[in-house]
């Protein structure tokens, strides 16, 4: 079956530090990878994408890249923000043809906090 | 666009009552996804529609909770009856097959608290 798997957290870092949000995955087949990002009283938003291997996402100083041989697809950013004090979710899709088509598997989310 | 529109925002009831939650899709969306967050259990999917049709219902957690989408722009998620451990956020999500990019979009959820 497909998973994702993610740090656990909290993380709790000051501003200006620099952030990584492990995430490895299992799928069967070539799935897109996505990190969400819920800020507090919100729905979730995405992040920033990448749909095949060696592609790097990017957004808002956020980066990720999918890494096939190692199935990972951690999150950076190389300085936060308290305003980036949000829940991240790590998620995979796989495309037209299988059973879960359309449908997005969620890591269980990592609670990051960031204090001036 | 307005994006996914989800109604009532909050909701609280007692236990036994039934209770209907909303969504509506950004036009010309053809998947719609409910979502159920918990702290204990995280973020689960319930159930999705292709096309008003449901596709997978194996999230549902039993027999209490039912789903419709009687048309392209409207949704429900029926608790009947409601019991404290239903008490979540309910998310609704959507996405567009044309939307080669496969991101799903979501509503600001319903918080539902039984008591």
């Amino acid at each position: 079956g497909n998973s994702v798997t993610q740090m656990e957290g909290p993380v709790t870092l000051s501003e200006e530090a620099f952030l990584t949000i492990n995430c490895t995955y299992t799928a069967t087949g070539y799935p897109s990878l996505f990190w969400y990002v819920q800020y507090p009283g919100e729905g979730l938003q995405l992040l920033l994408k990448a749909t095949k291997a060696d592609d790097k996402g990017s957004n808002k100083g956020f980066e990720a890249t999918y890494r096939k041989e190692t199935t990972s697809f951690h999150l950076e950013k190389g300085s936060v923000q308290v305003s980036d004090s949000a829940v991240y979710f790590c998620a995979l899709t796989l495309g037209p043809g299988g059973t879960s088509y359309g449908k997005l598997t969620f890591g269980q989310g990592t609670i990051l906090t960031v204090h001036p | 666009d307005a994006g996914v529109i989800q109604s009532p925002r909050h909701e609280v009831t007692e236990m036994g009552q039934e209770v209907t939650l909303r969504c509506k899709p950004i036009s010309g969306h053809d998947y719609l996804f409910w979502y159920r967050q918990t702290m204990m259990r995280g973020l689960e999917l319930l159930i999705y529609f292709n096309n008003n049709v449901p596709i997978d219902d194996s999230g549902m957690p039993e027999d209490r909770f039912s789903a419709k989408m009687p048309n392209a722009s409207f949704s429900t998620l029926k608790i009947q009856p409601s019991e404290p451990r239903d008490s979540a956020v309910y998310f609704c999500a959507s996405r567009g097959t044309a939307d080669t990019s496969d991101t799903q979009y979501f509503g600001p959820g319903t918080r539902l608290t039984v008591l």
